[in-house]
């Protein structure tokens, strides 16, 4: 399995109040993406980084940020959470962009916003 | 985007060979079907990808027809830990990067 670990893997909050992400890989992968998957909804992409310093919206970036200071950490922040953003998070990585390259999955990180 | 239709549920005996089919009828020529499984409350795990030829890895095989409209993903022997929601997805590019796009997947049960 690719080494790859989410903190925390549970967490309970409130509404309003700022919740950060953490993504750590020791694969030392370039491409780096953050996903929320609901019921009737699949995954979706939030946002995802191509290296330090570089990121990108995903899909259903609304709410979220995204930071990258290191290769091996991917942090995703709920600057003011809504219930809204109650979900399972996952992050991925992949060592390229390109079509042909696997994307590899952490365990997940389950977020209750009350 | 080429999407792609999976049945919703699937049975099979332990030990026999699971056969998941999966439609992508508007695939292009350049895109990738890939196959992921996602076993109740873990990350999805990758399990074999192809472009045109049929592949086979440790896990599964991948067959891929002639015009590439569909493919089907064999377990060759199913065991219960291989129970689990299993995704077909076709890798396209688009302006958010290389997105994995999941869709409702097949839940396969895999029975004694």
């Amino acid at each position: 399995d690719a080494g790859i670990t989410q903190s925390p893997r549970h967490k309970v909050t409130e509404t309003g109040t700022p919740v950060t992400l953490r993504c750590h890989q020791t694969e030392n992968h370039r491409y780096m993406y953050w996903y929320r998957q609901d019921p009737g909804h699949g995954l979706r992409l939030i946002h995802y980084s191509y290296g330090v310093k570089d990121t990108d919206k995903g899909e259903v970036s609304d709410g979220y940020s995204v930071s990258r200071s290191k290769t091996e950490d991917f942090l995703l922040t709920l600057e003011s959470a809504t219930s809204s953003q109650t979900s399972v998070y996952f992050c991925a990585i992949s060592e390229s962009a390109r079509r042909e390259e696997t994307q590899y999955f952490g365990p997940g990180t389950r977020l209750l916003v009350l | 985007d080429a999407k792609t239709t999976q049945p919703p549920s699937m049975d099979c005996a332990e030990g026999r060979a699971a056969n998941l089919p999966c439609n992508h009828s508007t695939i292009s020529g350049n895109e990738y079907v890939y196959w992921y499984r996602q076993i109740h409350s873990q990350g999805p795990q990758y399990i074999i990808h192809g472009l045109k030829n049929n592949e086979t890895n440790e896990m599964a095989s991948l067959i891929i027809t002639e015009d590439r409209k569909s493919s089907t993903l064999i377990l060759p022997h199913a065991t219960l830990r291989d129970t689990a929601v299993y995704y077909c997805i076709v890798r396209h590019y688009n302006n958010a990067g290389n997105m994995l796009t999941f869709g409702g997947g097949t839940r396969l049960m895999v029975k004694p």
